[in-house]
């Protein structure tokens, strides 16, 4: 069975730029989780949609956005790209809420 | 208070010590609990999922809960140098809330 698929596996951009990531959860699964790593630190929560719906958000600014399909695979878009957002972005996938969750290998974007 | 709090270490043992990582939580109203491998520059692995208090023991790792404090560990037995890497503990709330993970090396 294919785990969580993310797209692409790294990116460089210029700041100022827009950026979109992709994501397709295990199979069965209807919940995707978007997170940033930046280096050195720990998971900071972007993103959570589930059956399409976005259902909480983390502290993160408005040009962090996503959306989720149809068949669960989702996207995250960050617009008006700075150097900070340089990290490597994890989607994680789950059966719903209350359930062990699955994480891809990341999009590892560069800012520059 | 952050909801979920870990020792960032470095945590450094040698091949074969038994190996204890720890977390504490602050709100009594999480339920599931997960530990997660990373290594460098990969996703994180989920290594267990655990629902109440207790033990729970895959092969040579043992996660333990303990709501009645709010204190959750992994322990890795015979340890490996292939054990290197960050260990992650997560529950579940609103959302998945995840520590800021302990850095283990294992040396040869």
């Amino acid at each position: 069975e294919a785990g969580v698929t993310q797209s692409p596996t790294h990116l460089i951009k210029t700041r100022g730029q827009q950026v979109t990531l992709r994501c397709s959860p295990i199979s069965g699964h209807t919940s995707v989780y978007w997170y940033q790593q930046a280096l050195g630190l720990g998971l900071q929560f972007l993103l959570w949609y589930d059956e399409g719906e976005e259902r909480n958000r983390g502290n993160f600014p408005p040009r962090f956005s996503g959306r989720q399909f149809p068949n669960y695979s989702s996207e995250l878009n960050v617009n008006a790209l700075e150097l900070e957002d340089s990290a490597l972005y994890l989607c994680a996938s789950s059966l719903g809420e209350n359930t062990e969750a699955f994480f891809g290998q990341g999009t590892r974007l560069t800012v520059v | 208070q952050k909801e979920v709090e870990q020792d960032p270490g470095p945590l450094s043992v040698p091949e074969g010590a038994i190996v204890s990582l720890n977390c504490t939580y602050s709100n009594s109203a999480f339920q599931y609990f997960m530990w997660y491998r990373q290594y460098s520059r990969k996703g994180p692995e989920l290594l267990m999922y655990t629902y109440s208090s207790g033990n729970k023991e895959d092969g040579r790792f043992t996660a333990q809960v303990d709501k009645s404090s709010k204190y959750i560990s992994l322990f890795i037995r015979d340890s490996q140098p292939s054990d290197s890497a960050t260990y992650l503990c997560a529950t579940y709330g609103q959302n998945f809330v995840f520590g800021p993970g302990t850095r283990l090396s294992v040396l040869p």
